[in-house]
């Protein structure tokens, strides 16, 4: 059973615009959600994380919504830079323990 | 400030070996934790230490062991290796603290080829 799930196997947006990446989960227990970046043959990149207790965070380009009611959450990335092309995981985690991954969605940017 | 670091980056083994790999954490963290990431899908955990203790167990085979060591770094040892075992293997480290919700920082994988 799939606890964490990215359904959108790939995203194109073109440069300037922003990319809005999806994520569900169905345990409640999870009190912990980070994105991660990765690039092939590299391991993942932490981008940005938020509590369950927030619903909203930002960091520069990055903005991580959640909506616990709807067990969702989304990452959005505004201006979208052809850099940011890779692979992006949404994790989960309860109480500090394991991360459960989704099975990525795979970012274009069009220059 | 040196990140995660895991060795070798590369190994190709045969099926029925034996291997061990190996991460150093960040320096600070005491908290390591293995995970296996295979084509198309996401990392899946392995192994959760802390302080020298495993702290959580992934869905694994006995085949796959691990442990942490004064100076927290860790080792994964993998028996009796079959060709469902190519994967990359990552190690993550995180910060003080038992139970908390510290971010996890990932090095940069040990790709296993089994033939």
């Amino acid at each position: 059973d799939q606890q964490v799930k990215q359904n959108s196997p790939s995203l194109s947006v073109q440069e300037g615009r922003i990319s809005i990446l999806n994520c569900d989960y169905t345990n409640s227990m999870f009190d912990y959600f980070l994105w991660y970046k990765k690039y092939p043959a590299e391991g993942p990149t932490f981008l940005i994380s938020i509590s369950s207790i927030k619903d909203k965070n930002e960091d520069g380009r990055f903005t991580v919504f959640l909506n616990k009611s709807a067990k969702h959450l989304s990452l959005h990335i505004v201006p979208s830079q052809p850099g940011d092309s890779a692979v992006y995981f949404c994790a989960a985690q309860e109480y500090g323990n394991k991360l459960v991954f989704g099975a990525g969605t795979i970012l274009r940017v069009k220059s | 400030d040196a990140g995660v670091t895991q060795s070798p980056t590369h190994l190709i083994k045969t099926r029925g070996q034996h291997v061990t790999l190996r991460c150093s954490p960040i320096s600070g963290h005491k908290s390591v934790s293995w995970y296996q990431q295979v084509l198309g899908q996401g990392p899946q955990f392995i192994f959760q230490y802390y302080e020298k203790e495993e702290r959580g167990r992934g869905n694994f085979p006995d085949r796959f062991s691990a442990r942490q060591f004064p100076n927290y770094s860790s080792e994964l040892n993998v028996n009796a290796l079959l060709l469902g075992d190519s994967a990359l293997y990552l190690c993550a480290s995180s910060g003080p603290g038992q139970g908390s919700s510290y971010e996890q920082y990932f090095g940069p994988g040990t790709r296993l080829t089994v033939t």
